[in-house]
This record gives C-alpha cells, sequence and structure tokens, in this order.
C-alpha cells in the first residue's frame, strides 16, 4: 500500500502568520499532488495542485513539490480564522490507477 | 458555479440491509468516483467510472459493492448487504478527465449501520 503520510496536527498559527503543512509521499512513479480543505462535517475542496518540481503560488496558497524528496509542502500566507480546516494532501498516479490516495489531514487553527 | 449532488444527505438502515446512494455529477465530466470516510480517518477511494465501466477500484470495493449509472445524470453505489463497518460518510466526485485532472466532491452521505 502507498502511503501518503501527514502531521495530524493540530497546527496552530495565529492571525496574519503563515501556516506550512507537510506530506510525504512514497509511491516514487507519482505525478499528480493536490491540496484539499476539509471544514469540519464537508466535503474535500480542490485548493491547490502541482505537477512539477518547484513552487506554484495561487493568491495566498503557495504550494511547493519536490519530487527527489517525495515531498509537497502548502504554505498559507496571511492566515485567517476561516483558514481553519483539515488540509488534506493527495497522490495519484500510474500505480494507483490515477485513483487518488488521500493523507490523514493536517488539522490547522488560526486563532485571532 | 455546477456542483456535484448527493442524495440524501443521511442514510440509516438496519445491519444486513440493502442501500443505495445516489449522485449527480457534473454534466459536462466524463469520470465518476466513490471515496469514503471513516469518523476520524482518512478518505479512501472505493471505484472509478468511465464510459459505462468500471476503471479501478480498491479492496474495499468487494463483491457486496456495485455502482450503476442507470441514465444520462445519475450515478449510484449500491450496498447489497451492510455491515457495521460500512458506516461512513461516502463522497460522490467527478472529473473532466483522469491522470492530472481536479476531482470535485459532493457534499457526501453520512451512512449509519445499525
Amino acid at each position: 500500500q502507498k502511503e501518503v503520510e501527514q502531521n495530524s496536527g493540530p497546527l496552530s498559527v495565529p492571525e496574519g502568520a503563515i501556516a506550512s503543512l507537510n506530506c510525504t509521499y512514497s509511491d516514487r512513479v507519482s505525478q499528480s499532488f493536490f491540496w484539499y480543505r476539509q471544514y469540519s462535517g464537508k466535503s474535500p475542496e480542490l485548493i491547490m495542485s502541482i505537477y512539477s518540481n518547484g513552487d506554484k503560488e495561487d493568491g495566498r496558497f503557495t504550494a511547493q513539490l519536490n519530487k527527489a524528496s517525495q515531498y509537497v509542502s502548502l504554505l498559507i500566507r496571511d492566515s485567517q480564522p476561516s483558514d481553519s480546516a483539515t488540509y488534506l494532501c493527495a497522490v495519484n498516479g500510474p500505480n494507483s490507477g490515477y485513483a487518488l490516495n488521500f493523507g490523514k489531514g493536517t488539522s490547522l487553527l488560526v486563532t485571532p | 458555479e455546477p456542483e456535484v449532488t448527493q442524495t440524501p444527505s443521511h442514510q440509516v438502515t438496519q445491519m444486513g440491509q440493502e442501500v443505495i446512494l445516489r449522485c449527480v455529477p457534473i454534466s459536462n465530466h466524463l469520470y465518476f468516483y466513490w471515496y469514503r470516510q471513516i469518523l476520524g480517518q482518512k478518505v479512501e477511494f472505493l471505484v472509478s467510472f468511465y464510459n459505462n465501466e468500471i476503471s479501478e477500484k480498491s479492496e474495499i470495493f468487494d463483491d457486496q459493492f456495485s455502482v450503476e449509472r442507470p441514465d444520462g445524470s445519475n450515478f449510484t453505489l449500491k450496498i447489497r448487504s451492510t455491515k457495521l463497518e460500512d458506516s461512513a460518510m461516502y463522497f460522490c466526485a467527478s472529473s473532466v478527465g483522469t491522470e492530472n485532472e481536479k476531482l470535485f466532491f459532493g457534499s457526501g452521505t453520512q451512512l449509519s449501520v445499525l
């Protein structure tokens, strides 16, 4: 079973700070990497996708991918209380038939 | 904005009963999925469906599970004889394509097996 690992948290950051969320994956041939946000009792909502090494920025969010280290991260700048949620890392590739393999998620708490 | 619609939002059933969970994917999407999330655990892949047939399924998706696209809009998941451990939130999702394509999730059906 190919694994996607995340620190469960909770990660607590003050409002306005940068939140850094990390994810490692074990399947070396993984091709696509996604960050989903999930509020309690709700469905996952896609916030970022990244496919090649380096950084990808979208508003306050930056995804970073390092395939050599099998590591993907999400930075949230100027964190807001509304960012408080569980952030799910998801990975797919040919070994999974392109089905998404999710990590257990990191709980983020942004305190006012 | 188009969205994936799931019904019912909650389903309570007795162990051994059959349940059908319903989904209406986004209209121009071609790939359909079922995932589930047991309380406190990770989101798990069950099955993907394309061109009226299953394209991938996980070990969870055993003979008790089946999927169907009975018409041009609905996508259903049937559990023939529910077990206590089938209690979970079931998410339907759809995407335009596969590989690098992004999944859009429905709001889920909370299944409780008593």
